[in-house]
């Protein structure tokens, strides 16, 4: 199947620093990325979805401003945690599809996760 | 996009099948049903997809009633490998934001 990959795979900051995650797709070209956060012991809850070449559509409650989504080109989306805090810390997921080449359904490969510990 | 429940977690016998139900009463005509699983701390993985029919690969069955108002994902021999949380998904394939929405899923606990 497709890889996705994702850059760090942890990270520990100090409260009110940026952070940035990667997320790439290795082998194929996804035109829709996802980024989902996952509390300890919770399920995922999608944050936003970012389509290649336009801005990332948030799901409510998600501040756009401190979670900058760039979608720059068809393997690569970058996910940065602006003024973190303790309560961001979380473990960030990401996904990624090419509906073009998926055929009839919308399977969606993810990454490994980035867990971020914010001091 | 139609809401999923699922029992919070399930124990199995490690070489049994492993049974896991899902309902899915207000699913609509274009939703498809999608199974994946999440072992700790990794990202989810795919299972299997289905519309209306029965579907069958290596890694799972999924049978979904006639009315489709619910599924069963079916491991026919569970290892303890497969222990993880299943999440069952309805989502519109062709819709704008093609999003994938967890519920809480089932922790299936493969026992020795």
């Amino acid at each position: 199947g497709a890889v996705v990959s994702q850059h760090p795979s942890w990270v520990i900051c100090k409260s009110g620093t940026s952070v940035k995650i990667e997320c790439r797709s290795l082998d194929f070209q996804a035109t829709t990325m996802f980024w989902y956060r996952q509390f300890p012991k919770q399920s995922l809850m999608l944050m936003a979805t970012s389509n290649e070449g336009s801005k990332a559509t948030y799901e409510q409650g998600v501040e756009k401003d401190k979670f900058l989504i760039n979608h720059a080109s068809l393997t690569l989306s970058t996910l940065t945690v602006t003024s973190a805090h303790p309560e961001d810390s979380s473990f960030y997921i990401c996904s990624a599809s090419d509906p073009g080449t998926s055929g009839s359904y919308n399977e969606q490969f993810f990454g490994p996760g980035t867990r971020l510990t914010v001091l | 996009d139609a809401k999923t429940t699922q029992p919070p977690s399930m124990d199995c016998a490690e070489g049994r099948a492993a049974n896991l139900p899902c309902n899915h009463s207000t699913i609509s005509g274009n939703e498809y049903v999608y199974w994946y699983r999440q072992i700790h701390s990794q990202g989810p993985q795919y299972i299997i997809h289905g519309l209306k029919n029965n579907e069958t690969n290596e890694m799972a069955s999924l049978i979904i009633t006639e009315d489709r108002k619910s599924s069963t994902l079916i491991l026919p021999h569970a290892t303890l490998r497969d222990t993880a949380v299943y999440y069952c998904i309805v989502s519109n394939w062709g819709g704008a934001t093609n999003k994938l929405i967890f519920g809480t899923g089932t922790l299936l606990a493969v026992q020795p």
